[in-house]
């Protein structure tokens, strides 16, 4: 069976330091992965998703995520946070018809 | 533009009563999903269809019910036996049948419900 673990559930960061959102996901076979961001009482957009191809995927706003099979991560990874980064981040994994969603992690920026 | 419409907003269920939500999209998308988001548990899903007239059961479709009458459309029913209704309810689609697990989805910016 599928799974996936956000293993923070929330992430605090000073505007222009870099920001890591970690996920360990579990699949029987090869996944795919993606990491989609949720500002407040909005729908969730894409940011980028990993579909064996390239383990290195770029995604919007300069954000990016690193395939590691033999860690079974998908960690999401920005060198410089904006305050417009502030929201809440899930880690989704494949799950044959639907996909399965980590519970999310919040990411506070301060100035 | 091509999107996801949910309506409405905001909505207050009183006690017994059904409500129905509202998916709409005009992305052409033949699948479309129901999910549900309460603080801390990430999303849920309740119902979904990859085609018209037809659709399962996800995780937690105790106490909802839903139609998929049009390629366009797939309204979700909360009905009064889901005693604990207040959340945050997304719809989303995806384009190819049969592969929502493996597609991206696009969303709705979803309802939010609660208990009068």
């Amino acid at each position: 069976a599928q799974s996936v673990t956000q293993l923070d559930s929330h992430v605090s960061v000073s505007e222009g330091t870099p920001v890591l959102l970690r996920c360990n996901y579990s699949s029987s076979y090869s996944p795919s992965l993606f990491w989609y961001v949720q500002h407040p009482n909005k729908g969730l957009q894409l940011l980028l998703k990993y579909t064996s191809a390239a383990t290195l995927v770029k995604g919007i706003n300069g954000f990016e995520a690193e395939f590691k099979k033999s860690e079974t991560s998908f960690h999401l990874t920005k060198p410089s946070a904006h305050m417009s980064d502030a929201a809440e981040y899930f880690c989704v994994v494949s799950g044959g018809t639907a996909l399965i969603f980590g519970k999310g992690t919040t990411l506070s920026v301060s100035s | 533009d091509g999107g996801i419409t949910q309506s409405p907003k905001y909505l207050f269920r009183k006690e017994g009563q059904n409500v129905t939500l509202s998916c709409e999209q005009n992305l052409n998308h033949d699948a479309m999903y129901w999910y549900r988001q309460d603080p801390g548990q990430g999303l849920r899903l309740i119902y979904y269809s990859q085609i018209v007239n037809d659709f399962q059961k996800g995780d937690i479709a105790e106490g909802y019910s839903v139609s998929r009458e049009k390629k366009e459309s797939f309204p979700l029913t909360v009905t009064s036996a889901q005693k604990n209704p207040t959340a945050f309810y997304l719809c989303a689609t995806t384009s190819v049948r049969g592969q929502g697990g493996n597609q991206p989805q696009h969303f709705g910016d979803g309802t939010r419900l609660s208990i009068l």
